[in-house]
């Protein structure tokens, strides 16, 4: 069975801070993995995606996610948080028939 | 952009009435996907259809049913509404090329 689990339910960061965000899968095969960000009322926008080849995934928006598979790790990254990024975070595990399992999500609060 | 589209965007309807939410995307995926997620929790997959004719049930059950009579739709169909079917209701689609899958806004449904 393929899982994900998002640690943390709430991050609260400054503007111009660093985010990270932690996301731990679990999946039989090589896993397909993503991140997702939603806003309130406002349905999904992929940030980035892993499929295969360099662990280390540029996305939209200044993030990025690296994939460590000896920790079945998919954890995001952004180096300076814009008010903007204040969102709803999720982290999705799927193979080839894209099939998504997603965690629980983590709420980003930004603060000025 | 996604050209993945959703309606009703928002519904408040009776206990006992029968509602669809449609699903259209103009890329002509193959694969398209519905996904429920109730309020700040994670999305749970309930149908899914890999072209023409095929619909299968997702990991979580739904008494909602699916239809797929033309490629760019994906109707879900709920005959009686219950309070327990509130939620917000999400379609998706890919392809194979690109692996990227595509979300709608969603679809929030409340049964009064």
């Amino acid at each position: 069975a393929q899982s994900v689990t998002q640690p943390d339910i709430h991050i609260t960061v400054s503007e111009g801070a660093s985010l990270e965000l932690r996301c731990n899968y679990s999946y039989g095969a090589t896993p397909y993995l993503f991140w997702y960000v939603q806003s309130p009322g406002q349905g999904l926008q992929l940030l980035l995606k892993y499929f295969s080849g360099d662990t280390l995934v540029q996305g939209i928006k200044g993030f990025e996610a690296e994939f460590k598979r000896s920790q079945s790790s998919f954890n995001l990254r952004k180096p300076s948080v814009h008010w903007s990024d204040a969102a709803e975070y999720f982290c999705a595990v799927g193979g080839n028939d894209y099939k998504l399992s997603f965690g629980a999500g983590t709420t980003v609060t930004v603060r000025a | 952009e996604a050209d993945i589209y959703q309606t009703p965007r928002y519904l408040v309807i009776g206990t006992g009435k029968k509602i669809t939410l449609e699903c259209s995307q103009t890329m002509g995926h193959d694969k398209m996907y519905w996904y429920q997620q109730d309020p700040g929790m994670e999305l749970h997959l309930i149908h899914y259809s890999y072209g023409v004719n095929s619909t299968e049930k997702g990991d979580l059950s739904s008494e909602s049913t699916v239809s797929r009579i033309r490629t760019e739709h994906f109707p879900l169909t709920l005959e009686s509404a219950r309070p327990s079917h509130t939620s917000q209701y999400l379609c998706a689609s890919t392809s194979d090329v690109g692996n990227t899958i595509y979300f709608g806004e969603g679809s929030w449904l409340t049964v009064v």
